[in-house]
């Protein structure tokens, strides 16, 4: 079965550059959701989308910004990329935005120098 | 505000042992459970999950009891194996939300 896919996989950037990560949903989920895992952490909730709309915001730092687009792929656009920004980026979908189950992307790790 | 609570890790056992992960949670209303899996290396796979109280939850041997009384959904297998080697989370959401709030993962090592 078709899962979430996410690119890239791996990610180095410098302080102080942009980066920008993609989701690809499983086909016909409307709803994608980003999440960030601090090395050693839980995965926190950073923001999610619902038919392109932004549907719930989490704890979404004010340099980084998301969209969906007609597609349903979402990229999550992150700017002057601080060293605390490392991290491993989870993406996931779901079909409705009030469903239980939302199935995980392998995620993007982003390492900042 | 919603948590999870679970056990520290990391957790060693040895092949063929009972495992049990403890996960108590705070959250309003009538929260979904779930259980995630993390391979090394790897991204958050979904091992089980519970929508109501009394509900249990099952998959690959592992299983896990929505316990509204005790606000617990601990994790439980018979009998581990090598291959379950792994970090464990548990989940909630609650209804008609969107967040997944996430514990702070149990490492499970399992040695032969």
């Amino acid at each position: 079965a078709a899962g979430v896919i996410q690119s890239p996989r791996h990610l180095i950037k410098e302080k102080r550059e942009t980066a920008t990560l993609k989701c690809y949903p499983i086909p016909r989920h409307d709803t994608v959701y980003w999440y960030q895992q601090g090395p050693g952490q839980d995965p926190q909730f950073l923001i999610s989308f619902y038919e392109k709309m932004q549907s719930d915001k989490g704890s979404i730092p004010d340099r980084f910004s998301a969209q969906q687009f007609s597609d349903y792929h979402s990229e999550l656009n992150m700017s002057s990329l601080e060293l605390g920004d490392s991290a491993l980026y989870f993406c996931a979908s779901s079909l409705g935005r009030f469903t239980d189950t939302q199935y995980f992307g392998p995620g993007t790790r982003l390492t900042v120098l | 505000g919603d948590s999870v609570t679970q056990m520290e890790g990391p957790v060693t056992l040895s092949e063929e042992a009972f495992l049990t992960i403890n996960c108590t949670y705070t959250a309003t209303g009538y929260p979904s459970l779930f259980w995630y899996v993390q391979y090394p290396g790897e991204g958050l796979q979904l091992l089980l999950k519970a929508t109501k109280a009394d509900d249990k939850g099952s998959n690959k041997g592992f299983e896990a009891t929505y316990r509204k009384e005790t606000t617990s959904f601990h994790l439980e297998k018979g009998s581990v194996q090598v291959s379950d080697s792994a970090v464990y989370f548990c989940a909630l959401k609650p209804g008609g939300y969107q967040k997944v709030t996430f514990g702070t993962g149990t490492k499970l090592q399992v040695i032969p």
